[in-house]
């Protein structure tokens, strides 16, 4: 089975601390992403990336950024916590290119991120 | 922009078929369907996806209409666990997109 393991179910941070979020993925997967998900605005893409070392911008990537230094991690930063980034983190990984099985995204069960 | 339109709720009887559509009238020939669904407090969990052809897994049927500019994804036999947001997607296979999706809530 595939997984997707996020390092923190729930996080309690102080505004203005440096906070990473870890995900780990073990099908050798090329595609990494993280989304937050907030009531009322569904997921939102922040970052991906398609291959080691390499990122994209997603739709609301300011405030973050991440890091892809192996394969199978892909963590995301707050550099300096807010409390407009209280949120879930969700990460997820696919494989690339095309095809009949390329596209399924797989999730993590979501960090829970509360900033105070 | 919106690139699929879903309704906001829907309700199902347990053991009756939920259908829920989904329009994408500006589909490109390279974008895909796709359905997931979340259930709370949990990730969103692969349903299934298509191109142009009808397709059927152990989850569901997705029924997409000749001219791609809608789709229905049908669980043919609701059960209460199957109360979820479900969400559509067109896109080409890599970044995904999420919109609000359905909710669904399968009635006993």
């Amino acid at each position: 089975d595939v997984k997707v393991t996020q390092s923190s179910r729930y996080l309690v941070k102080r505004t203005g601390e440096k906070v990473f979020l870890e995900c780990v993925q073990d099908m050798d997967h090329e595609n990494m992403f993280w989304y937050r998900q907030d009531p009322g605005l569904g997921l939102r893409l922040i970052y991906f990336s398609y291959d080691v070392k390499m990122k994209e911008k997603g739709d609301i990537p300011e405030g973050y950024s991440v890091s892809r230094e192996k394969k199978e991690r892909f963590s995301l930063i707050l550099e300096s916590a807010s409390t407009n980034q209280t949120s879930m983190y969700l990460c997820a990984s696919s494989q690339i290119g095309w095809g009949p099985n390329t596209g399924e995204l797989f999730f993590g069960e979501g960090s829970r991120l509360t900033v105070l | 922009d919106a690139k699929t339109t879903q309704p906001p709720s829907m309700d199902c009887a347990e053991g009756r078929a939920a259908n829920l559509p989904c329009n994408h009238s500006t589909i490109s020939g390279n974008e895909y369907v796709y359905w997931y669904r979340q259930i709370h407090s949990q990730g969103p969990q692969y349903i299934i996806h298509g191109l142009k052809n009808n397709e059927t897994n152990e989850m569901a049927s997705l029924i997409i209409t000749e001219d791609r500019k809608s789709s229905t994804l049908i669980l043919p036999h609701a059960t209460l666990r199957d109360t979820a947001v479900y969400y559509c997607i067109v896109s080409p296979p890599g970044r995904l997109t999420f919109g609000k999706g359905t909710h669904l809530i399968i009635q006993p």
